[in-house]
């Protein structure tokens, strides 16, 4: 079955530096990448998504590429921010038959200090 | 307000009860979901309709049970309650032709003591 690897669980940073989150995947079909963020006792909502290789995505000074020669999606960041403390998840979703079945990764959290 | 609702927002009850939670969405999306949030924050789909239509159904205990009326309502109904049960429980949506890109409601948090 499909898979996703996030192998940062917890990543604390001062703020203004960058920051990279690490998502690889596995999936026997061509797949929609995603970056989902959670804040403290909010829902998950859409941060960025993509299914074209090699083309750079990018929101609100996050971006991301997905590399399908390395079934890899890592999100970046150059400078981060107090507000970008959260829990960051990497997720696909393959289509089957015209539906979707998203896969999570297990998160990862972010946490900036002053 | 085009989104996804859940009711109730909390919900405290004691094991062997049954419970109930709802979901509607606006948005005139053709497919719904639920999620089972831990405590560890591991989002773990449980099941998934198109159009009032199960497509997924993970493995989850058989006293979990969705129901869907229309395209814009899932519920999910938990017959005799268990304290692993304690979770939050996140219903979502998403559209045919967009990848899959969930809309997630804010969640039912559920305390079973």
């Amino acid at each position: 079955g499909d898979s996703v690897t996030q192998t940062e669980g917890l990543v604390t940073l001062t703020k203004g530096l960058p920051v990279m989150l690490n998502c690889t995947y596995q999936t026997t079909y061509s797949p929609f990448l995603f970056w989902y963020v959670q804040h403290l006792n909010e829902a998950p909502k859409l941060l960025l998504k993509s299914s074209t290789d090699n083309k750079r995505t990018e929101h609100q000074g996050f971006y991301a590429t997905l590399h399908k020669s390395s079934s890899s999606f890592h999100l970046q960041k150059s400078s981060v921010q107090l507000s970008d403390s959260a829990l960051y998840f990497c997720a696909l979703t393959q289509t089957s038959g015209g539906n979707y079945k998203p896969t999570f990764g297990k998160g990862t959290s972010l946490v900036v200090h002053p | 307000e085009t989104a996804v609702f859940q009711t109730p927002n909390y919900h405290v009850t004691q094991v062997g009860n049954e419970v109930s939670f709802n979901c509607k969405q606006t948005l005139g999306h053709d497919t719904m979901y639920w999620y089972k949030q831990d405590s560890k924050k591991l989002l773990k789909i449980m099941f998934s309709y198109n159009n009032k239509q199960l497509i997924v159904n993970e493995t989850v205990p058989r006293r979990f049970s969705p129901q869907s009326s229309d395209k814009a309502h899932l519920n999910l109904r938990i017959k005799s309650v268990e304290p692993e049960d304690s979770a939050v429980y996140l219903c979502a949506s998403s559209q045919r032709g967009t990848g899959g890109e969930q809309y997630f409601g804010p969640g039912t948090r559920l305390t079973v003591l």
